[in-house]
């Protein structure tokens, strides 16, 4: 077990460029979370996917976030166009059904997002 | 509703001491609690976990009490060691039905 796997690791680029992480949940689990880290907002929740359905995308901030899960191994998360406030560490989790005792959420190591 | 509260953001705690961190919630809703522990580039990976219907959870140092009347619950560290040194998150859902929220977490830092 890989475990879930994010890419790239680490993003700088420039204001206004179109940024798109990457995310490979554990094989088996039917349930995708975006998170976002920040020291002001800890973790965040940006949106979720069962089955490969977008659940709750209430805490994607605004319209230039944007998820998919074309399959039930691969998600994207773009952020077009990015802004320097963007910059945060955003993390990937996997697990199947919401997480829960019997079935923990997993996370991946995250994209730390740099935008000057 | 959804807020997850946790306390201190930050604690610095002598090598073989109790390490305490509180959480508190809202929602009466909420069945699964769990404590997650990051270290520094790597994600929050589960520690330990508990449901509402005990009051105490105990996997070798590390143990969670629950008092369901306060909604409150804490994570208590024996015997503190510089290894445990991470930040660590509390959070709550209502299992089988809504994604975790998670607290801010506590930066723990111990010293030898």
């Amino acid at each position: 077990d890989a475990g879930v796997i994010q890419s790239p690791r680490h993003e700088v680029t420039e204001m206004g460029q179109e940024v798109t992480l990457r995310c490979k949940p554990i094989s088996g689990h039917n349930s995708l979370f975006w998170y976002r880290q920040t020291m002001m907002r800890g973790l965040e929740l940006l949106i979720y996917f069962n089955n490969n359905v977008p659940i709750d995308d209430s805490g994607m901030p605004e319209d230039r976030f944007s998820a998919k899960m074309p399959n039930a191994s691969f998600s994207t998360l773009k952020i077009q166009p990015s802004e320097p406030r963007d910059s945060a560490v955003y993390f990937c989790a996997s697990s199947f059904g919401q997480g829960n005792y019997n079935s923990p959420l997993h996370f991946g190591n995250g994209t730390r997002l740099t935008v000057t | 509703q959804q807020q997850v509260k946790q306390s201190p953001q930050s604690l610095i705690v002598q090598k073989g001491g109790i390490s305490i961190i509180n959480c508190a919630y809202e929602n009466t809703a909420f069945d699964y609690f769990p404590w997650y522990q990051q270290f520094p580039g790597k994600g929050p990976a589960l520690l330990i976990a508990i449901r509402p219907d005990v009051s105490e959870k105990k996997e070798g140092r590390f143990t969670i009490s629950f008092n369901k009347s306060a909604k409150q619950f804490s994570l208590h560290i024996m015997d503190s060691q510089p290894g445990d040194s991470a930040t660590y998150f509390c959070a709550a859902s209502f299992s089988g039905n809504t994604p975790l929220v998670f607290g801010k977490g506590t930066r723990l830092s111990v010293i030898a």
